[in-house]
């Protein structure tokens, strides 16, 4: 049981350049999230999903697409890179109701 | 959802209890008391969530106080391992999507 599975781990991106960051869970969550964390700082919600094909815009949303083909994977792309998009990004998911989340060991990306 | 205040950091001798409050008073009565904890670098670790009475499991208790304005996450016996941000997150059952807010929690250092 992986639990929840980012990739990749790091990456650095050129200004302008797209990525997608991948997010797989095995869990059969119904709801995922996309959060970034800079540093020294608590974690923002970026975008949420609460089920297949449903997506929903967080906190600091802006730059950043995101997709849930399958409900067992979340995709968060960044269509034109910008150094203020340097950041760890943590994925998350978990059940409905009031239950705990999750975590992923993040994606750590420098954009120069 | 409501706003909890934390001390910034906190320091705990290797093998005492370590108690870490957490003040929401403006919290309402359908809202669940949650704790994170996030170690160097790392995922953010569910710890533990309360409505009103305590709860106990493998890694902590929570006490709620009888008013549910603060709360105390409790690890029995720290070890150095136990060294981390610990997040604590108010949340109602009606959020959609399960959203949290993480503050800026409490650096707990454990010291040999």
């Amino acid at each position: 049981n992986a639990g929840v599975t980012q990739t990749p781990k790091f990456r650095v991106l050129k200004t302008g350049q797209s990525m997608t960051l991948l997010c797989a869970q095995d869990m059969n969550h119904e709801y995922m999230y996309w959060y970034r964390q800079d540093p020294g700082m608590g974690l923002r919600l970026i975008h949420y999903s609460v089920g297949e094909g449903t997506t929903a815009k967080g906190e600091v949303p802006d730059g950043y697409n995101v997709s849930r083909l399958k409900k067992q994977n979340f995709l968060l792309g960044l269509e034109s890179a910008a150094p203020s998009q340097t950041s760890v990004y943590f994925c998350a998911s978990s059940r409905q109701g009031v239950y705990g989340y999750t975590f992923g060991s993040g994606t750590r990306l420098t954009v120069v | 959802d409501a706003k909890t205040t934390q001390p910034t950091s906190m320091d705990c001798a290797e093998g005492r209890a370590a108690n870490l409050p957490c003040n929401h008073s403006t919290i309402s009565g359908n809202e669940y008391v949650y704790w994170y904890r996030q170690i160097h670098s790392q995922g953010p670790q569910y710890i533990i969530h309360g409505l009103k009475n305590n709860e106990t499991n493998e890694m902590a208790s929570l006490i709620i106080t009888e008013d549910r304005k603060s709360s105390t996450l409790i690890l029995p016996h720290a070890t150095l391992r136990d060294t981390a941000v610990y997040y604590c997150i108010v949340r109602g059952p009606n959020n959609a999507g399960n959203m949290l807010t993480f503050g800026g929690g409490t650096r707990l250092m454990v010291k040999p």
